[in-house]
């Protein structure tokens, strides 16, 4: 089935590490996406990619890593540097800018 | 840059009652795209509807309409006869067409909207 895959559904980690999370997609979409959500404070868009090799920071970057050597994957890493990094990341991705994105079904990161 | 408010943090009503979500947007540029998600309980946004910005038609969907109007920047949500199942948070998003944004898409703050049996 065609779709965005994000896995861990949890992920638990130690203040101080650096954590990935992976968010792969196979529905041939150029865009993809980051996004952090807590409450209250609706999606924030943490960075952006359009194409292969390319990306953009979005409105929350600092303390966030990401790359996008593949089109069908965009993995983020959160960094030591993020200092409230416990929150819920959704991944999306679309087609083009005038398309509704697609997401996964989220990652919970709880950093103790 | 482009920017999305969604001023209602919570809405609870009673089931049958109608109810609007509102959304009001900036943009610089003349060529954008509106969205509405419904995130349930489960976590996963479902997407509900698209709107660019020279469509300025209304749109009914079921209990569901969009209200676009482009003069004050809004793209309203209400739901008709409310339902149980309609509680969930509600998000508004803005995509630009074209300059520095290009790509970008930004979402509200959302609101939670409960339906109370």
């Amino acid at each position: 089935d065609g779709g965005i895959t994000q896995s861990p559904k949890y992920l638990f980690r130690k203040e101080g590490q650096n954590v990935t999370l992976s968010c792969e997609q196979n529905l041939n979409h150029d865009a993809m996406y980051w996004y952090r959500q807590d409450p209250g404070q609706g999606l924030r868009l943490i960075y952006y990619s359009q194409i292969v090799n390319d990306f953009q920071k979005g409105d929350i970057a600092e303390g966030y890593s990401v790359s996008r050597e593949k089109k069908e994957s965009f993995p983020l890493t959160v960094t030591s540097a993020q200092k409230n990094p416990t929150a819920f990341y959704l991944c999306a991705s679309r087609p083009q800018v005038n398309t509704e994105a697609f997401f996964g079904q989220g990652t919970r990161l709880t950093v103790v | 840059a482009q920017k999305v408010t969604q001023a209602q943090t919570e809405i609870s009503v009673v089931e049958k009652e109608d109810v609007t979500l509102d959304c009001v947007y900036e943009t610089r540029d003349t060529t954008y795209y509106l969205f509405w998600y419904k995130q349930p309980p489960s976590g996963e946004l479902v997407f509900l509807i698209r709107r660019n910005s020279f469509d300025e038609q209304n749109e009914i969907s079921g209990r569901y309409s969009w209200n676009f109007q482009k003069s004050t920047s809004s793209f309203n949500f209400t739901i008709t006869a409310s339902q149980v199942v309609d509680s969930a948070v509600y998000f508004c998003a803005l995509s630009e067409a074209g300059g520095t944004s290009y790509g970008k898409l930004t979402f509200g703050q959302g609101t939670i909207l409960t339906v109370h049996p």
